[in-house]
């Protein structure tokens, strides 16, 4: 069964940086784009990033546009999100999800439980 | 940016129907999905493509779409509907980023 595993969470101060990680199994991860969510705490769902199959092409949300790299690693079948000059108004839980392919406005079909990242002094 | 208006709550008895709406602009052209979150835990997909509706999903969810407003319709509503649900497109016109709409609760009476 399809599987997604966030890591990496964590207390970070602002400024600071920390790398979360998504680990899949159960379906073949080259043949998917993928997706990083973001909520905070008591507030709804926010798309931050999803990168291509390949890794070559990727998209951000404006808010974290310069500070976030998602990447992907196909031989490890994993999902990265690198970030960088972390703010307050990141703190939130930030989910990995599939991205259903066949089109060009796909749904994401699984997720991941979700790690949580919090920005404080 | 693009916005996705839902409304805040909507209340339901046990056994009644259950529409939780989601407007925006140029509906007509965008694809719309529906994701239900109950507390504590990761949002699962209910309905893509306007009216698709995902293997395991019960046949009480449906979707539909017109005009700027895509509605999300739960009959027979039971008691573990009730969560948080969530609307998404991708926004085109912003060289196609996500965009998920405000979030409604569902409260079962």
């Amino acid at each position: 069964q399809v599987q997604l595993v966030e890591s990496g969470g964590g207390l970070v101060k602002p400024g600071g940086s920390l790398r979360l990680s998504c680990t899949t199994s159960g379906f073949t991860f080259s043949d998917y784009y993928m997706n990083w969510i973001r909520q905070a705490p008591g507030k709804g769902l926010e798309w931050v990033s999803y990168i291509s199959t390949s890794g070559s092409y990727t998209k951000y949300t404006d808010s974290v546009k310069g500070r976030f790299t998602i990447s992907r690693d196909n031989a490890k079948t994993s999902l990265y999100l690198q970030m960088n000059g972390l703010r307050a108004e990141d703190t939130a839980v930030y989910y990995c999800a599939r991205v259903l392919s066949g089109s060009d406005e796909p749904p994401s079909d699984y997720w991941g439980q979700g790690t949580l990242v919090t920005v404080s002094s | 940016s693009y916005v996705l208006a839902q409304p805040p709550s909507v209340s339901v008895a046990p056994g009644e129907t259950a529409r939780i709406a989601c407007g925006g602009n140029n509906f007509g052209t965008k694809s719309v999905h529906w994701y239900q979150q109950k507390p504590g835990q990761a949002p699962v997909l209910v309905i893509y493509y306007d009216s698709d509706r995902p293997s395991g999903i019960p046949e009480r969810f449906s979707g539909s779409k017109s005009g700027n407003t895509a509605t999300l319709t739960i009959s027979r509503v039971e008691a573990g509907d009730e969560a948080d649900y969530y609307c998404q497109v991708w926004d085109s016109s912003r060289d196609h980023r996500g965009v998920f709409g405000t979030g409604t609760k569902v409260t079962v009476l």
